[in-house]
Protein backbone atom coordinates (compact mmCIF):
# COMPACT_ATOMS: atom_id res chain seq x y z
CA UNK A 1 0.00 0.00 0.00
CA UNK A 2 0.95 3.21 -0.57
CA UNK A 3 1.80 5.49 2.18
CA UNK A 4 3.53 8.14 4.15
CA UNK A 5 4.42 8.23 7.62
CA UNK A 6 5.46 11.32 9.83
CA UNK A 7 6.18 9.58 12.97
CA UNK A 8 6.70 12.99 15.20
CA UNK A 9 2.77 14.23 15.22
CA UNK A 10 4.21 17.20 17.59
CA UNK A 11 7.49 18.67 18.38
CA UNK A 12 8.85 21.68 20.36
CA UNK A 13 12.31 23.53 19.17
CA UNK A 14 14.01 26.27 21.05
CA UNK A 15 14.25 29.38 18.63
CA UNK A 16 17.72 29.25 16.64
CA UNK A 17 18.28 25.33 17.21
CA UNK A 18 18.73 22.79 14.44
CA UNK A 19 15.27 20.96 13.42
CA UNK A 20 14.77 17.50 11.94
CA UNK A 21 11.07 15.99 11.01
CA UNK A 22 10.76 12.80 10.06
CA UNK A 23 9.35 11.51 6.78
CA UNK A 24 9.00 7.67 5.69
CA UNK A 25 7.26 6.27 2.68
CA UNK A 26 6.16 3.17 1.25
CA UNK A 27 5.34 3.70 -2.87
CA UNK A 28 5.34 1.38 -5.45
CA UNK A 29 6.82 3.30 -8.51
CA UNK A 30 9.63 5.73 -8.44
CA UNK A 31 8.84 8.71 -6.27
CA UNK A 32 8.33 12.09 -6.42
CA UNK A 33 8.58 13.55 -2.65
CA UNK A 34 7.66 17.13 -1.44
CA UNK A 35 7.44 18.78 1.94
CA UNK A 36 5.11 21.44 2.03
CA UNK A 37 4.07 23.91 5.14
CA UNK A 38 0.68 24.84 5.96
CA UNK A 39 -0.04 27.95 8.61
CA UNK A 40 -3.27 27.87 10.86
CA UNK A 41 -6.86 28.17 8.39
CA UNK A 42 -4.03 28.58 5.39
CA UNK A 43 -3.18 26.68 1.65
CA UNK A 44 -0.18 24.78 1.38
CA UNK A 45 3.93 26.22 0.53
CA UNK A 46 5.60 24.15 -0.89
CA UNK A 47 9.59 23.91 0.85
CA UNK A 48 10.42 21.89 -1.68
CA UNK A 49 10.53 18.87 -3.69
CA UNK A 50 12.88 15.57 -4.89
CA UNK A 51 12.29 13.96 -8.45
CA UNK A 52 15.88 12.56 -9.19
CA UNK A 53 19.65 13.27 -8.98
CA UNK A 54 21.51 14.84 -5.78
CA UNK A 55 19.76 13.49 -2.89
CA UNK A 56 20.04 16.64 -0.93
CA UNK A 57 17.58 19.36 -1.86
CA UNK A 58 17.59 22.65 -1.20
CA UNK A 59 14.15 24.41 -0.23
CA UNK A 60 13.23 27.77 0.49
CA UNK A 61 13.20 29.49 4.30
CA UNK A 62 16.65 27.74 4.63
CA UNK A 63 14.76 24.34 4.36
CA UNK A 64 16.79 21.19 3.15
CA UNK A 65 15.95 17.54 2.47
CA UNK A 66 17.80 14.03 2.28
CA UNK A 67 16.34 11.47 0.15
CA UNK A 68 17.50 8.36 1.28
CA UNK A 69 16.61 5.53 -0.94
CA UNK A 70 17.51 2.30 1.09
CA UNK A 71 15.65 3.90 4.32
CA UNK A 72 12.74 4.96 2.25
CA UNK A 73 12.81 8.72 4.05
CA UNK A 74 12.71 11.92 3.21
CA UNK A 75 13.94 14.19 6.55
CA UNK A 76 13.36 17.80 6.41
CA UNK A 77 16.13 19.98 8.40
CA UNK A 78 16.84 22.98 9.02
CA UNK A 79 20.18 24.25 11.15
CA UNK A 80 18.49 27.38 13.13
CA UNK A 81 14.92 27.58 13.64
CA UNK A 82 13.17 31.11 13.43
CA UNK A 83 10.29 31.75 15.57
CA UNK A 84 7.90 32.16 12.34
CA UNK A 85 8.62 28.51 11.18
CA UNK A 86 6.11 27.53 13.94
CA UNK A 87 3.61 25.81 11.74
CA UNK A 88 2.61 22.15 10.63
CA UNK A 89 4.37 20.28 7.70
CA UNK A 90 3.53 17.71 5.37
CA UNK A 91 5.16 15.12 3.78
CA UNK A 92 3.98 13.88 0.41
CA UNK A 93 4.86 11.62 -2.15
CA UNK A 94 3.67 11.34 -5.74
CA UNK A 95 5.36 10.29 -9.05
CA UNK A 96 5.03 11.29 -12.70
CA UNK A 97 2.22 8.98 -13.73
CA UNK A 98 0.35 10.94 -15.25
CA UNK A 99 -3.17 11.99 -13.41
CA UNK A 100 -1.50 10.70 -9.81
CA UNK A 101 -2.45 12.35 -6.92
CA UNK A 102 -0.07 13.18 -4.27
CA UNK A 103 -0.33 11.26 -0.22
CA UNK A 104 -0.07 13.17 2.09
CA UNK A 105 1.12 12.17 5.48
CA UNK A 106 -0.31 13.05 8.42
CA UNK A 107 1.64 15.88 9.38
CA UNK A 108 3.94 17.35 12.39
CA UNK A 109 3.39 20.47 13.99
CA UNK A 110 6.34 22.57 15.34
CA UNK A 111 6.28 24.60 17.94
CA UNK A 112 8.95 27.18 18.93
CA UNK A 113 10.16 28.11 22.04
CA UNK A 114 11.72 31.31 22.96
CA UNK B 1 5.13 28.60 -10.37
CA UNK B 2 1.72 28.06 -11.68
CA UNK B 3 -1.15 29.57 -10.03
CA UNK B 4 -4.12 27.33 -9.09
CA UNK B 5 -7.07 29.98 -7.64
CA UNK B 6 -9.40 28.60 -5.46
CA UNK B 7 -12.49 30.68 -4.76
CA UNK B 8 -14.86 31.20 -2.11
CA UNK B 9 -12.04 31.73 0.44
CA UNK B 10 -14.86 31.02 2.96
CA UNK B 11 -18.87 30.10 2.91
CA UNK B 12 -21.08 29.70 5.42
CA UNK B 13 -24.62 28.07 4.16
CA UNK B 14 -27.87 26.55 6.14
CA UNK B 15 -28.13 23.31 6.43
CA UNK B 16 -29.44 21.48 3.66
CA UNK B 17 -28.68 23.82 1.00
CA UNK B 18 -26.13 23.24 -1.53
CA UNK B 19 -22.83 25.20 -2.46
CA UNK B 20 -20.38 25.39 -5.17
CA UNK B 21 -16.35 25.78 -4.95
CA UNK B 22 -13.96 26.56 -8.02
CA UNK B 23 -11.13 25.61 -9.21
CA UNK B 24 -9.05 27.56 -11.68
CA UNK B 25 -5.11 27.13 -13.15
CA UNK B 26 -4.88 30.46 -14.35
CA UNK B 27 -1.90 29.86 -16.57
CA UNK B 28 -1.54 26.67 -17.42
CA UNK B 29 -3.78 23.68 -18.68
CA UNK B 30 -4.72 21.44 -16.17
CA UNK B 31 -5.02 17.78 -17.26
CA UNK B 32 -5.91 16.46 -13.55
CA UNK B 33 -7.44 18.35 -10.81
CA UNK B 34 -7.37 16.45 -7.54
CA UNK B 35 -9.64 18.12 -4.26
CA UNK B 36 -8.70 16.92 -1.02
CA UNK B 37 -10.74 17.67 2.48
CA UNK B 38 -9.05 18.62 5.19
CA UNK B 39 -10.16 18.25 9.14
CA UNK B 40 -8.71 20.07 11.98
CA UNK B 41 -5.38 19.44 12.87
CA UNK B 42 -5.44 16.62 10.35
CA UNK B 43 -4.19 15.57 7.12
CA UNK B 44 -5.15 16.35 3.31
CA UNK B 45 -7.41 13.41 2.45
CA UNK B 46 -8.10 12.93 -1.29
CA UNK B 47 -11.40 12.56 -2.18
CA UNK B 48 -11.57 12.56 -5.80
CA UNK B 49 -9.66 12.63 -9.18
CA UNK B 50 -11.07 14.36 -11.96
CA UNK B 51 -9.50 14.82 -15.85
CA UNK B 52 -11.33 16.93 -18.52
CA UNK B 53 -14.16 16.36 -19.83
CA UNK B 54 -14.71 12.74 -17.83
CA UNK B 55 -16.07 11.76 -14.54
CA UNK B 56 -14.42 12.31 -11.57
CA UNK B 57 -12.60 9.06 -10.03
CA UNK B 58 -14.30 8.91 -6.46
CA UNK B 59 -11.74 7.62 -3.36
CA UNK B 60 -13.35 5.03 -1.67
CA UNK B 61 -16.09 6.29 1.44
CA UNK B 62 -16.28 9.39 -0.58
CA UNK B 63 -20.04 9.84 -1.80
CA UNK B 64 -19.94 10.74 -5.47
CA UNK B 65 -23.65 12.48 -5.15
CA UNK B 66 -23.33 14.66 -2.23
CA UNK B 67 -20.05 15.95 -3.28
CA UNK B 68 -20.33 16.52 -6.95
CA UNK B 69 -17.48 17.13 -9.14
CA UNK B 70 -17.32 18.81 -12.62
CA UNK B 71 -14.22 19.14 -15.00
CA UNK B 72 -15.72 21.10 -18.03
CA UNK B 73 -12.31 22.54 -18.74
CA UNK B 74 -8.49 22.38 -18.46
CA UNK B 75 -8.54 24.87 -16.68
CA UNK B 76 -11.71 24.60 -14.63
CA UNK B 77 -13.18 22.39 -12.07
CA UNK B 78 -16.04 22.57 -9.51
CA UNK B 79 -16.60 21.08 -6.59
CA UNK B 80 -20.59 20.87 -5.21
CA UNK B 81 -21.37 20.28 -1.87
CA UNK B 82 -24.58 19.02 -2.03
CA UNK B 83 -27.28 19.21 0.54
CA UNK B 84 -24.68 20.34 3.05
CA UNK B 85 -24.82 19.07 6.86
CA UNK B 86 -22.44 20.17 9.60
CA UNK B 87 -20.91 17.21 9.25
CA UNK B 88 -19.81 18.34 5.71
CA UNK B 89 -18.05 21.64 7.35
CA UNK B 90 -13.76 21.67 6.41
CA UNK B 91 -11.21 22.66 4.36
CA UNK B 92 -11.27 21.91 1.11
CA UNK B 93 -8.67 21.85 -1.44
CA UNK B 94 -7.88 21.85 -4.91
CA UNK B 95 -4.86 20.54 -6.49
CA UNK B 96 -4.17 20.74 -10.47
CA UNK B 97 -1.20 18.89 -12.19
CA UNK B 98 -0.09 19.28 -16.05
CA UNK B 99 0.83 16.51 -17.48
CA UNK B 100 3.42 15.82 -19.33
CA UNK B 101 5.87 17.99 -17.75
CA UNK B 102 4.84 17.24 -14.66
CA UNK B 103 7.16 19.59 -12.29
CA UNK B 104 4.54 19.76 -8.95
CA UNK B 105 1.03 19.85 -7.93
CA UNK B 106 -0.34 23.43 -7.77
CA UNK B 107 -2.52 23.93 -4.90
CA UNK B 108 -5.40 26.12 -4.31
CA UNK B 109 -5.83 28.24 -1.49
CA UNK B 110 -8.49 26.34 0.13
CA UNK B 111 -11.62 27.08 1.13
CA UNK B 112 -13.40 26.91 4.72
CA UNK B 113 -17.05 25.74 4.51
CA UNK B 114 -19.05 25.79 8.08
CA UNK B 115 -22.65 24.57 7.39
CA UNK B 116 -25.04 25.80 10.14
Amino acid sequence: AQSVTQPDIHITVSEGASLELRCNYSYGATPYLFWYVQSPGQGLQLLLKYFSGDTLVQGIKGFEAEFKRSQSSFNLRKPSVHWSDAAEYFCAVGSNQAGTALIFGKGTTLSVSS
Amino acid sequence: GAVVSQHPSWVICKSGTSVKIECRSLDFQATTMFWYRQFPKQSLMLMATSNEGSKATYEQGVEKDKFLINHASLTLSTLTVTSAHPEDSSFYICSARQDPGYTEAFFGQGTRLTVV
